[in-house]
């Protein structure tokens, strides 16, 4: 069964500063999607960014950055000149797909603290 | 647009009550699905459907049904609530999954069961 692993269940980081998130999962597909999500106090979950695993070139979107190692099975996050805004719960998700069925499958979450 | 809408906010059940969580998206979704988000874990899903009048189990479908009579509207009913279904519950839709498209997530219900 695929698996998502997110081994930071919190971390904080000085405002400015850059912070990786780490995620890992195992699979033996060969062509899927992972997602960053991001979820602040307000309960709201908001896509951050999106990596298509046949695509070498990592996806970024502003800040926001991965780390995406195929034969690692890794997919780090980097949120660069970081923002009190970006304090929230980030999740790591993978889609699985079965037949004609597509889901995801979730990490437990990393708490980011930014501190001013 | 509002996108995926969710209510209510809030709910207390009492253990034995049933109770129906609504959910509706004005974006002509293909795709809604139910999860669960409980502390220290991931979102995990309950059901899905990817149309009208087509449904099915995700990874923890006991104790909820849901149907799907229209494109817009997707209901997850508790048959009979329980202290282990209090949870956060989110409803989340996207035009298609083949594609990795992005969800769309309403807001979530936070439900507690007594």
């Amino acid at each position: 069964a695929q698996t998502v692993t997110q081994s930071q269940p919190e971390m904080s980081v000085q405002e400015a500063e850059t912070v990786t998130l780490s995620c890992t999962y195992d699979t033996s597909e060969s062509n899927y999607y992972l997602f960053w999500y991001k979820q602040p106090p307000s309960r709201q979950m908001i896509l951050v960014i999106r990596q298509e695993a046949y695509k070498q070139q990592n996806a970024t979107e502003n800040r926001f950055s991965v780390n995406f190692q195929k034969a690692a099975k890794s997919f780090s996050l980097k949120i660069s000149d970081s923002q009190l805004g970006d304090t929230a719960m980030y999740f790591c998700a993978f889609m699985k797909h079965e037949g004609s069925n597509y889901q995801l499958i979730w990490g437990a979450g990393t708490k980011l603290i930014i501190k001013p | 647009n509002a996108g995926v809408t969710q209510t209510p906010k809030f709910q207390v059940l009492k253990t034995g009550q049933s109770m129906t969580l609504q959910c509706a998206q004005d974006m002509n979704h293909e795709y809604m699905s139910w999860y669960r988000q409980d502390p220290g874990m991931g979102l995990r899903l309950i059901h899905y459907s990817v149309g009208a009048g087509i449904t099915d189990q995700g990874e923890v479908p006991n104790g909820y049904n849901v149907s799907r009579s229209t494109t817009e509207d997707f209901p997850l009913r508790l048959l009979s609530a329980a202290p282990a279904q209090t949870s956060v519950y989110f409803c989340a839709s996207s035009y298609s999954t083949g594609s990795g498209e992005k969800l769309f997530f309403g807001s979530g219900t936070q439900l507690s069961v007594l």
